[in-house]
């Protein structure tokens, strides 16, 4: 049973406008949570995280938003640019970090048009 | 800076042949990890190093072992390649549990 959803596989966006991705969880013991983006043929990369003790982080034109009660996380990209157009996975982990395993969702591939 | 550095980058085996992915980081990294990656199924864990000479079984573990000898390599191997480990295998490094660094990946297919 997949502990990690992104539901959308993808998501089209005009350049300047907001992109919102969104991620939901079911394992209650997920205490850090991630954003990672990546590029063809290339390797993941790390974009922002966000703790459970809080409710937002923003990180320039990135923010993401934690909703615990609702199990669900969002990645709000303003504005957009061409070059955000990427595949964006959410990833969860538990135990502070230290049990030495994200779990990833299938990834929301994002196309930003000019 | 090189980062993370995988080698190879592609290959193509024949089922029942055996091959070794190698993993290196220069950033002194206590912590590496292999996933794969397949088609609409995301990154899957591997086996991970929580540091120099241990090992920890990952999510997906069966058919493939690996090795931490040194801290700057982790080894992957597949002893019998099966046409089901077919996949782009990505290794990571970090100094903690959450923040990793991807290599490039490597892309096996195996026949």
């Amino acid at each position: 049973d997949q502990q990690v959803k992104q539901n959308s596989p993808s998501l089209s966006v005009q350049e300047g406008r907001i992109s919102i991705l969104n991620c939901d969880y079911t394992n209650s013991m997920f205490d850090y949570f991630l954003w990672y983006k990546k590029y063809p043929a290339e390797g993941p990369t790390f974009l922002i995280s966000i703790s459970s003790i809080k409710d937002k982080n923003e990180d320039g034109r990135f923010t993401v938003f934690l909703n615990k009660s609702a199990k669900h996380l969002s990645l709000h990209i303003v504005p957009s640019q061409p070059g955000d157009s990427a595949v964006y996975f959410c990833a969860a982990t538990s135990g502070g970090g230290s049990q030495g395993n994200l779990i990833f969702g299938k990834g929301t591939k994002l196309s930003v048009k000019p | 800076n090189a980062g993370v550095t995988q080698t190879p980058k592609f290959r193509v085996l024949k089922t029942g042949q055996s091959m070794t992915l190698l993993c290196a980081q220069d950033m002194n990294h206590e912590y590496m990890y292999w996933y794969r990656q397949d088609p609409g199924m995301g990154l899957r864990l591997i086996h991970y190093s929580v540091g120099e000479g241990t090992t920890a079984k990952g999510e997906v573990p069966d058919g493939y072992n690996v090795s931490r000898l040194k801290k700057q390599n982790f080894l992957l191997g597949l002893e019998s390649a099966a046409p089901s480990q077919t996949s782009v295998y990505f290794c990571a490094s970090s100094s903690t549990f959450r923040e990793l660094f991807f290599g490039e990946g490597s892309r096996l297919t195996v026949l």
